[in-house]
């Protein structure tokens, strides 16, 4: 069985300041992990995606991400936050044992102050 | 330009009437999805479709009907069975196969108010 826990429901930075967004994955089989980025009453865009390639993975917007098997984690990161940022961010995964379905965590939201 | 069309963006249905939100791609992927968002629960799984004419429940099927004629459709209709259908409707497709890696490209999304 798949799952992913995204620690944090709601993350406040300033503008200018790092992005750290935090999940956890469990999952019996080799993994693919995603991040996406929903804005409000929108379709989720990807942000960024990990297949056992490079385990330090880049995405567009400055964001990237590193798959940590040890510590079952793929936890997002951007050195400089944007007021473009802020939106709802959603950590997914999809084992090789249910190729069809992927499981999404709850969701981060993103708030970026002046 | 290829993307997923869903149609339509808003819809507001009295309590007992059945409605159909269209879903349309023109990515050519195998696999289509159904999704629901709810404020903090992420996104639930309704149906998805491997292939034409086969598509499976996923974790909240209950009140929902789908169909898969075309490859290029996949239709989500929201019965009078389903008891709370408010919500934000999202359909996604993706290239199929035994791999895993294929991540999915979204719609737009239908929101649904039942009144």
């Amino acid at each position: 069985a798949q799952s992913v826990t995204q620690l944090d429901s709601h993350v406040s930075v300033s503008e200018g300041t790092p992005v750290l967004l935090r999940c956890n994955y469990s999952s019996s089989y080799s993994p693919s992990l995603f991040w996406y980025v929903q804005h409000p009453n929108k379709g989720l865009q990807l942000l960024l995606k990990y297949t056992s390639a490079a385990t330090l993975v880049k995405g567009i917007n400055g964001f990237e991400a590193e798959f940590k098997k040890s510590e079952t984690s793929f936890h997002l990161t951007k050195p400089s936050a944007h007021m473009s940022d802020a939106a709802e961010y959603f950590c997914v995964v999809s084992d090789s044992g249910t190729a069809s379905k992927l499981t999404f965590g709850t969701g981060t939201r993103l708030q970026v102050t002046l | 330009d290829g993307g997923i069309t869903q149609s339509p963006k808003y819809l507001f249905r009295k309590e007992g009437q059945n409605v159909t939100l269209s879903c349309e791609q023109n990515l050519n992927h195998d696999a289509m999805y159904w999704y629901r968002q709810d404020p903090g629960q992420g996104l639930r799984l309704i149906y998805y479709s491997q292939i034409v004419n086969d598509f499976q429940k996923g974790d909240i099927a209950e009140g929902y009907s789908v169909s898969r004629e075309k490859k290029e459709s996949f239709p989500l209709t929201v019965t009078s069975a389903q008891k709370n259908p408010t919500a934000f409707y999202l359909c996604a497709s993706r290239t199929q196969g035994a791999s895993n890696t294929g991540e999915l490209f979204f719609g737009e999304g239908s929101r649904l108010t039942v009144l």
